[in-house]
């Protein structure tokens, strides 16, 4: 069965510092996906990143970086001097390429507090 | 492009009453998918549709929770009788397919149910 741990279950920065979001999954398949979701207070769960199992690169989108590591299984998202608007609960998510259907698991979640 | 929309945003009931959630999803999108976020949890799937077929119910409360896409398009999620372990948010999700896995589940609000 499939699995998603995020273990830091709150994080607190100052604004402007870096931040790291861990990620570690369970996966029997070899082909599957993972993706990265933002939850703001609103409660609306916003796509941030995908990243299919056979692309290993590095991503970086303005502030935001992702590191895949399949030695590890690890799926870490870095943000780069934070702001006030970063904080957000995020969650880590996985979804094998089975037979049928796009079921996400998700992990926990790491309630990110950014303060001035 | 509108978003996923979702009503109610907000319920409380009693135990042992009924209740309901609708959901539109985004136009044009085929695979339309129900979670249960519970607090401090990461969402988890309850049904995914395809068009207006279920293609995964493995999580669903079937002797309680009930749901239907009968044209494929706007989905209804029943709870009957509730419990109070039934307090979550209501997520709903739709995608242009659900095959490949990789592609991307656009969420709405939410619909936040406290069971009294």
């Amino acid at each position: 069965a499939q699995k998603v741990t995020q273990a830091q279950t709150e994080i607190s920065v100052v604004e402007k510092e870096d931040v790291t979001l861990d990620c570690v999954y369970e996966t029997r398949d070899t082909t599957y996906y993972l993706f990265w979701y933002k939850q703001p207070p609103s409660g609306e769960l916003v796509f941030l990143i995908r990243r299919n199992s056979f692309d290993e690169q590095n991503e970086i989108s303005g502030r935001y970086s992702w590191n895949f590591q399949k030695s590890t299984s690890s799926f870490n998202f870095t943000i780069t001097a934070s702001q006030v608007v970063d904080s957000a609960v995020y969650f880590c998510a996985l979804s094998e390429a089975r037979g049928g259907g796009n079921k996400l698991t998700f992990g926990t979640g790491t309630q990110l507090k950014v303060e001035l | 492009e509108a978003g996923v929309a979702q009503s109610p945003r907000y319920k409380i009931i009693e135990k042992r009453q009924s209740v309901a959630f609708w959901c539109n999803p985004i136009s044009g999108h085929a695979t339309l998918y129900w979670y249960q976020q519970i607090l401090g949890q990461g969402p988890k799937l309850l049904i995914q549709f395809q068009n207006n077929g279920v293609v995964d119910d493995s999580q669903l409360p079937k002797d309680r929770f009930s749901a239907e896409r009968l044209k494929g398009v706007d989905s209804t999620l029943k709870i009957q009788p509730a419990k109070l372990e039934d307090s979550a948010v209501y997520l709903c999700a739709s995608s242009s397919e659900g095959f490949p896995s990789y592609n991307e589940q656009f969420f709405g609000p939410g619909t936040r149910l406290t069971v009294l």
